[in-house]
Order: structure tokens, then sequence, then C-alpha cells
């Protein structure tokens, strides 16, 4: 079993809609959970930072996480042509150093 | 808003040559990173180094590879003798404190092409 699971997509939405995006995991030491959005010929920009279980939102985003479940999901609301990209989740445990494990990238379309 | 900056952003080597990819991390952060993304495939982890020394390296990083931070600002990354299957994107991330809960932010990456 891959150690993070996510759909690759493509996933394709029209302008307005709702994008829903999630990672499954296998390693119950992850504590920290976070989302990225990768442009291509880009580096991982920082979306959504969550510690353990529960939601966090931030502007148009919302991040859940569901710990007993090994789950974690990215909402989108009122989605945009400019959020058509590639997102990543990544996850790590709680070791000071604690280096990033990611998920292989859902890319997104959102046509106009 | 303070980033990461990686050059070159494109590095053509020919295959067994050296290759050193150069990082400037966000000033005041304390951990830095590499990783690689091969074409394709997930964002893997390959060293984290605290405190001038590596803190943690991954199976990848064999005796081909070592970082670097020469001075206080720049990280480097050098493979010595650099392989076909080196090509990938390679990313410099940096995070500020000392506890876990801090994110890493990632730099735009250097595309290595090894011929």
């Amino acid at each position: 079993q891959k150690e993070v699971e996510q759909d690759p997509g493509p996933l394709s939405v029209p302008e307005g809609a709702i994008v829903s995006l999630n990672c499954t995991y296998s390693n119950s030491a992850f504590q920290y959970f976070m989302w990225y959005r990768q442009y291509s010929r880009k580096g991982p920009e920082l979306l959504m930072y969550t510690y353990s279980s529960g939601n966090k939102e931030d502007g148009r985003f919302t991040a859940q996480v569901d710990k007993s479940s090994k789950y974690i999901s990215l909402f989108i609301r009122d989605s945009q042509p400019s959020d058509s990209a590639t997102y990543l989740c990544a996850m790590s445990n709680k070791a000071a150093g604690n280096k990033l494990t990611f998920g292989g990238g859902t890319r997104v379309l959102v046509k106009p | 808003e303070p980033e990461v900056t990686q050059t070159p952003s494109h590095q053509v080597t020919q295959m067994g040559q050296e290759v050193i990819l150069r990082c400037v991390p966000i000033s005041n952060h304390l951990y830095f990173y590499w990783y690689r993304q091969i074409l394709g495939q997930k964002v893997e982890f390959l060293v984290s180094f605290y405190n001038n020394e590596i803190s943690e390296k991954s199976e990848i990083f064999d005796d081909q590879f070592s970082v670097e931070r020469p001075d206080g600002s720049n990280f480097t990354l050098k493979i010595r003798s650099t392989k076909l299957e080196d090509s990938a994107m390679y990313f410099c991330a940096s995070k500020f404190g000392q506890t876990s809960n801090q994110p890493q932010h990632f730099g735009d990456g250097t595309r290595l092409s090894i011929l």
C-alpha cells in the first residue's frame, strides 16, 4: 500500500463550481497535513497547513482532516480558471526536521 | 513576501560530470531541504539539514550526493558523478522554526537534464 494516495485526475469543472480533492494515507504517525498548488514548471506553493483532525478555512479554501479514517480533503469554492493547476497533498510526523511525504498530485482544470 | 530562490532554472550536464545546484533559503529559516521530482512522478524527499549537519536523508541520497551551507545564505546540493536517472526537477525548501509546526516553503526548482 502506498504511503499517500491521491487520484491523479484530471478533474475538470466549470468556473464557479466547487472543487473537491482528497488524499488517503496509511501512516498513523502523520500529524501535519498540507496542501500545495503547483503550476507547470513551478515549485509547490503552500495553500493550507493543518495539524491533526478538524477543519480550517482560508478564503475560498477549506481543508479537512479525519485522522480516524486517514483521509484529508481540500475544497475550493467559486473556482476560477486561475485555479487550474496540480494540487499536492503532503504530510509529516511530529519530528522537528519533519520531512514531507507527498501524494502524486491531482491535476485540476477549471473551464471558463 | 520572502521566497526561496534557486539557480540555475535549467542545468544540462553530460553523464558522469559533477553538478552543483544552488538555493538561497528564506533568510530567518533554520531547516533546509532538498526534494526531487522525476517527470510524471511524486515529489520525493532527499535530505534535511539543520545546524550545519544532515538531520535525515532518504535512500536516494547516496554517496554521490552531498549538501553544504557554505555561508550564511546559500544551501547547495552537489551530485558528484551524474547518471541519466538523476534527470529530474530538484526543489529546495526551508522552514522557520525548531518546532515541527512550521510549514516548508519551496523554490521554483532547477530542472536537471543529464545527457
